[in-house]
């Protein structure tokens, strides 16, 4: 069975500076990791997906997560947030064509 | 390029009342999701497709029905509406087999059954 856990429900960082989002999973198996993020009163966009080619990956808008199976964790990071990252960020695991788990979810503000 | 699209955006209802949530996709993806998304949560898979005709349970289906006649168009009905199923509901899809193979996801429905 595999679960996702975000670390911080809120997170909240001044313009300008780095945010980072921690996600730790469990998966009984390699599994396919995903960050997608949550505007407001909108559906959910994807950020950057892991696929096993390449432990650090690049998304859209500035953001990169790192994979690290001896931690198995998953964390997202950007280095200079933007009013517009404010937003609710989502960690995903996908073990099987039907079976995504959703982590809680990390509520990101950012301060002017 | 509509993507996913989610009718109504919003919706009040009266308990046991009954309504269908429609979701339509233009990219022609196979497989098809509904999920519910309670505050605090993340999303919790309702019912899935993964082509015409065929469908199967997800995490939640109680209080739900789906049906996939076309290849486009997956709706979700509620029967007798009760006061739990007040959400956001969304409809998701992908091309294709794969664990790698991103969902897309529409803009969502939000349901209160008062």
């Amino acid at each position: 069975a595999q679960s996702v856990t975000q670390l911080d429900s809120h997170v909240s960082v001044s313009e300008g500076t780095p945010v980072l989002l921690r996600c730790n999973y469990s998966s009984s198996y390699s599994p396919s990791l995903f960050w997608y993020v949550q505007h407001p009163n909108k559906g959910l966009q994807l950020l950057l997906k892991y696929t096993s080619a390449a432990t650090l990956v690049k998304g859209i808008n500035g953001f990169e997560a790192e994979f690290k199976k001896s931690e198995t964790s998953f964390h997202l990071t950007k280095p200079s947030a933007h009013m517009s990252d404010a937003a609710e960020y989502f960690c995903v695991v996908s073990a099987n064509d039907y079976k995504l788990s959703f982590g809680a979810g990390t509520t990101v503000t950012v301060r002017a | 390029n509509a993507g996913v699209t989610q009718t109504p955006k919003f919706r009040i209802l009266k308990i046991g009342q009954s309504m269908t949530l429609q979701c339509t996709q233009d990219m022609n993806h196979n497989y098809m999701y509904w999920y519910r998304q309670d505050p605090g949560m993340g999303l919790k898979l309702i019912y899935y497709s993964v082509g015409a005709g065929i469908t199967d349970k997800g995490e939640v289906p109680n209080g739900y029905n789906v049906s996939r006649s076309t290849t486009e168009d997956f709706p979700l009905r509620l029967e007798l509406a009760a006061p739990s199923q007040t959400s956001v509901y969304f409809c998701a899809s992908k091309a294709e087999q794969g664990l790698n193979q991103p969902q897309h996801f529409g803009d969502g429905t939000r349901l209160s059954i008062l």
